[in-house]
């Protein structure tokens, strides 16, 4: 069956811009989670969906990032005023239960 | 807080060479504990997993052993082909708290040599 998909593969902006990612899970799991990966940080969690809602955020490192999920499936991870530290490739996994989280193939965001 | 730590990288052998790659953790409770592999190019797979204070995960001639007494779960192979060339990943998921996030250690990379 489908993976989970995640667009863009590759986003470029400029510092400052806002940008969008989209992650489309895999049908059926209640679970979505976002990651970051980065030379200098390696893998970071970032934020947790059960559902629409997001029981923990802890991630998210600063106000400028922002997440959503609606009818349990699409999630969408905001990035406002981007910064050359935004630069990583963002993952994106969902589950079925506590157990296993599949992941996507990421997104590459570069801010030059 | 909860945390990984596993060998730097990278680790270059040959083929049909033993491997294994240490992983040491840090949680309250009885976390899971996840290898999870990234190929060149490819996102993050799941290679095994163990729940439980001596359980053993295994794929793919992979296998790593919960070890409660030793908070380790090292991954072992007893020959390595080229194919398995790619950065290896060490993780953990709390039992209670901490939602279900996993925490990664910084990966190893793994070159194998004709």
């Amino acid at each position: 069956g489908a993976g989970v998909s995640q667009s863009p593969s590759n986003k470029v902006t400029e510092k400052g811009k806002d940008v969008e990612l989209r992650c489309d899970p895999i049908s059926g799991h209640t679970a979505l989670y976002w990651y970051r990966q980065s030379l200098g940080q390696g893998l970071e969690f970032l934020i947790y969906f059960q559902g629409n809602s997001a029981p923990d955020k802890s991630g998210l490192p600063s106000d400028r990032f922002s997440a959503e999920r609606t009818g349990g499936s699409v999630s969408t991870l905001t990035i406002q005023r981007t910064q050359q530290e935004d630069s990583a490739v963002y993952l994106c996994a969902s589950s079925p239960n506590r157990d296993e989280q599949y992941f996507g193939p990421g997104t590459r965001l570069t801010v030059t | 807080g909860n945390s990984v730590t596993q060998m730097e990288g990278p680790v270059t052998l040959s083929e049909e060479a033993f491997l294994t790659i240490n992983c040491t953790y840090t949680a309250t409770g009885y976390p899971s504990l996840f290898w999870y592999v990234q190929y060149p190019g490819e996102g993050l797979q799941l290679l095994l997993k163990a729940t439980k204070a001596d359980d053993k995960g295994s794929n793919k001639g992979f296998e790593a052993t919960y070890r409660k007494e030793t908070t380790s779960f090292h991954l072992e192979k007893g020959s390595v082909q080229v194919s398995d060339s790619a950065v290896y990943f060490c993780a953990l998921q709390p039992f209670t708290g901490g939602g279900n996030k996993l925490t990664f250690g910084t990966g190893t990379q793994l070159k194998v040599e004709l």
